[in-house]
């Protein structure tokens, strides 16, 4: 069964650094999302994706954050400066069009230090 | 807040047993779903309830939807260790946004 995969699974980075965090969306989907989840809180939706431009994004989703699909098969989003507070699960999502349902990949853990 | 708020926050029984997750949301929705998180894994997409529908089942899953009050239910029948998950309710919007609550924590135990 076809699945969205991430990579990788987990990032450890110093504050102030840049990380790529990288997502491959089931093949015939068409509807991309960023969602975080910072340990023992709720999940939060950072951006929606569709295409080739940013369709819906939330608060949380500053100056500091970038999404990209750079080809036809992988979804990224880059958070430019980290910060401390931008330690969580970050997972990415799929959907094909006409149906709500997403499928998510199993979480990239990012370790700001 | 608009997010789907579940109750309760935790809730553990016996193997076998029923368990039954409450949402409560603020908002009109399009749709209602139903999310599960192994700990520390991604989410996988249980069920999903349409607005106009009452009530969905799949396999030990039955979910109710009650517009009216804004609210749902997850039942899980004859429950087994494997059950032992956060669940998570996820009202759309009319933006087709998913709106999350905190979850609840079931443990199951043998």
């Amino acid at each position: 069964e076809p699945e969205v995969t991430q990579t990788p699974s987990h990032q450890v980075t110093q504050m102030g650094q840049e990380v790529i965090l990288r997502c491959v969306p089931i093949s015939n989907h068409l509807y991309f999302y960023w969602y975080r989840q910072i340990l023992g809180q709720k999940v939060e939706f950072l951006v929606s994706f569709y295409n080739n431009e940013i369709s819906e994004k939330s608060e949380i989703f500053d100056d500091q954050f970038s999404v990209e699909r750079p080809d036809g098969s992988n979804f990224t989003l880059k958070i430019r400066s980290t910060k401390l507070e931008d330690s969580a699960m970050y997972f990415c999502a799929s959907s094909v069009p006409l149906s709500y349902e997403q499928y998510f990949g199993p979480g990239t853990r990012l370790t700001v230090t | 807040s608009q997010q789907g708020e579940e109750d309760p926050q935790a809730l553990s029984i016996q193997e076998g047993e029923n368990a039954t997750m409450n949402c409560s949301y603020k908002t009109s929705i399009n749709n209602l779903q139903w999310y599960r998180q192994n700990s520390g894994r991604g989410l996988v997409h249980l069920i999903l309830i349409r607005s106009n529908e009452r009530e969905k089942h799949s396999g030990r899953l039955r979910v109710t939807l009650d517009t009216s009050k804004k609210s749902s239910s997850l039942l899980i029948t004859a429950s087994r260790a494997a059950d032992t998950a956060s669940y998570f309710c996820a009202p759309m919007d009319s933006n087709y946004q998913l709106i999350w609550g905190a979850g609840t924590k079931l443990i199951i135990k043998p």
